[in-house]
């Protein structure tokens, strides 16, 4: 069964500081990656995904990811944060040849974006 | 699109009663998934279905919880009796399967207090 670990619970942060949250899987096979975003008092939002291709994903907002097979990490990142960006962000996998979108989540990662 | 729409948004009740959360899944997807969200567990995959049918429920906690998808327009998740430990948040989310790289679409949730 895969899993997925977030290193960080909990990272506060100012405006226009960098940003990059780890995210580490474990599964043997292939895999798709996702990264979600669950702003407060609102549902899970899709960030990016990968599925195949080029590594470096960029999603909305100014985030990308970088998926690094050998380190099987799935690292989030944002070069300068916004108030906005103050969220929970949640890391998922699932394994490619499981239909229908079984997601694994990480823990979260609460952020916390000072003005 | 209208999304993923569950129903209450907040249920407070008291430890014995039966609760049941409801979701209408978007139209023209295949997958549906019910998920728990608790501070000390994060996200968990309580089940899903496809053309509603059960595939997976190996996350349901016990027998006190049980899920419903009647048709392709609506599911319920039941809890009888609750218990405060079931307080947590239930997010509903569902997904095109035939793509299978598609993302979830999750729900607003249903903030659940059990007292």
């Amino acid at each position: 069964a895969q899993s997925v670990s977030q290193h960080n619970h909990h990272v506060i942060l100012s405006e226009a500081a960098s940003l990059e949250l780890g995210c580490n899987y474990s599964y043997g096979g292939t895999v798709n990656l996702f990264w979600y975003v669950q702003y407060p008092g609102q549902h899970l939002q899709l960030l990016l995904k990968y599925f195949s291709g080029d590594p470096l994903v960029k999603g909305i907002k100014g985030f990308e990811a970088e998926f690094i097979k050998s380190k099987f990490s799935f690292n989030l990142r944002k070069p300068s944060v916004q108030w906005s960006d103050t969220a929970e962000y949640f890391c998922a996998v699932n394994a490619v040849k499981a239909a229908g979108n079984k997601l694994t989540f990480g823990g979260g990662t609460r952020v916390l974006v000072k003005p | 699109d209208a999304g993923v729409i569950q129903s209450p948004r907040h249920e407070v009740t008291e430890m014995g009663q039966e609760v049941t959360l409801r979701c209408k899944p978007i139209s023209g997807h295949d997958y549906l998934f019910w998920y728990r969200q608790t501070m000390m567990r994060g996200l968990e995959l309580l089940i899903y279905f496809n053309n509603n049918v059960p595939i997976d429920d190996s996350g349901m906690p016990e027998d006190r919880f049980s899920a419903k998808m009647p048709n392709a327009s609506f599911s319920t998740l039941k809890i009888q009796p609750s218990e405060p430990r079931d307080s947590a948040v239930y997010f509903c989310a569902s997904s095109l399967g035939t793509e299978y790289n598609s993302p979830l679409h999750f729900g607003n949730g249903t903030r659940l207090t059990v007292t």
